[in-house]
């Protein structure tokens, strides 16, 4: 079993829709990061977290230390927000361990 | 300017030819960080470095070096080169241990 588990694999929508991908992971973690890859292969930070939630403009990001999960919401979805979204947990100081991410196709 | 470059962004090679991955930053980060992406695999942690004194193996090291030339600069090298290390990878940098990771464009590596 992989320590981070992604959910849903592949998610298409339409523009506008309101997206949650999900990551649960079975060990202690210290932060979870959540990465967006964009078509072109390059990966952005998005959020860092360790309790409670965060906001960037349209992307909201919670965690449930308890539960062993986060979620990554994008609100009023748009065709740019297509990518594949990546979940991190951090364990101590230093170690990431990658899920395999959730490939997002928002259609106009 | 981008702050954390690779170079080669390409590049086919031979098996057992020696392959150096070069990355660099303009970020002041301490810490340095080497990745590879293989489909449907999430990214695995190759090498890491605090400082150019502090290198540190990774979960996929064998196979695999690098070097610290300075703060700014991080190679990786294949020593010789094997066709399952065709990958994407992935030079990333930090700074200390509690925050957002930087990451480079990636460098896409062929072996035949």
């Amino acid at each position: 079993k992989n320590e981070v588990e992604q959910s849903p694999q592949n998610l298409t929508a339409q523009e506008g829709e309101f997206i949650t991908i999900n990551c649960s992971y079975s060990v202690g973690i210290s932060a979870l990061h959540w990465l967006q890859q964009h078509p072109g292969g390059g990966i952005v930070s998005l959020f860092m977290l360790s309790s409670g939630k965060k906001k960037h403009g349209r992307l909201i990001a919670t965690i449930n230390i308890q539960e062993k999960h986060s979620s990554l919401h994008i609100t009023a979805s748009h065709p740019r927000d297509s990518a594949v979204y990546i979940c991190a947990v951090q364990v101590g100081n230093e170690k990431l361990t990658f899920g395999t991410g959730t490939r997002l196709t928002i259609i106009p | 300017d981008a702050d954390v470059t690779q170079t080669p962004r390409n590049r086919i090679t031979k098996t057992g030819k020696r392959i150096m991955l070069e990355c660099s930053q303009t970020k002041g980060h301490d810490r340095m960080y080497w990745y590879r992406q293989d489909p449907g695999l999430g990214l695995r942690l190759i090498y890491y470095s605090f400082d150019v004194k502090d290198i540190n193996k990774g979960e996929i090291s064998d196979g695999y070096s690098v070097s610290r030339q300075a703060q700014a600069k991080f190679s990786l090298s294949l020593e010789s080169a094997i066709p399952n290390q065709t990958a994407l990878y992935f030079c990333a940098t930090r700074k200390g241990s509690y925050n957002e990771q930087f990451f480079g464009p990636g460098t896409r590596l062929t072996v035949l």
